[in-house]
């Protein structure tokens, strides 16, 4: 993998479903990959930096896995709310201050 | 408020202008950064300051031109630009260390005409 990849591009889901994205990255040369929330007309949150094979972070319903051999990570979303409606972008670390990011997966969560 | 400000919020140019982004911040970072975000395509790192010098220069046409005064501010200068340089313009600011992640602005929507 040369490129940051995120599947699926986009989602809806009933209030209450839990869903996951999936991120995929080279993994060579790697030093961390990120997660941010950026929801319309504001600013894009940083949810996650994980460094470590194996690493597996939480903040409240959303949580996030790593696997730096083969290159992927995984956020999950339980109980999904409105108010999760966001795109969830992932980035990809190589420590030379450039992230390169994918194109996001945009989640939309109905009541 | 993210505590990484950046104006104007909103800005259309024909392509003779000269205009320039700027963005600020008061947290202490000491690297700032400009990305790019045209329609449908990811976010693409333009420029890269750390402690005021420029690290990253990712291949970006030379009708943009950053300046980074101080830790505090970064500028994109803005001129001659086409109508395809149409797109969102992100600052974002981070410390040494990035296990928090990146502080973004909310961006600059440019239009071209």
């Amino acid at each position: 993998i040369l490129n940051v990849e995120q599947s699926p591009q986009s989602l809806h889901v009933q209030e209450g479903d839990s869903t996951n994205f999936t991120c995929s990255f080279p993994s060579s040369n790697f030093y961390a990959l990120h997660w941010y929330r950026w929801e319309t007309a504001k600013s894009p949150e940083a949810l996650f930096v994980m460094t470590l094979n194996g690493d597996e972070k939480k903040k409240g319903r959303i949580s996030a896995t790593l696997n730096t051999k083969e290159g992927y990570s995984y956020l999950y979303i339980k109980g999904s709310q409105p108010e999760d409606s966001a795109t969830y972008l992932c980035a990809s670390d190589t420590g030379r201050r450039a992230l390169t990011f994918g194109s996001g997966t945009r989640l939309q969560v109905q009541p | 408020e993210t505590g990484v400000t950046q104006t104007p919020r909103h800005l259309v140019m024909g392509m003779t202008n000269k205009k320039s982004l700027k963005c600020e911040q008061h947290l202490g970072h000491n690297a700032m950064y400009w990305y790019k975000q045209s329609a449908k395509k990811p976010l693409e790192l333009m420029f890269v300051y750390s402690l005021e010098e420029r690290v990253e220069n990712n291949s970006v046409p030379s009708r943009f031109s950053p300046e980074c005064p101080n830790s505090s501010h970064l500028f994109l200068h803005l001129h001659t630009l086409q109508p395809e340089d149409s797109a969102l313009y992100l600052c974002a600011s981070s410390p040494f260390q990035t296990s928090d992640g990146y502080t973004f602005g909310s961006g600059t929507r440019l239009t071209v005409v």
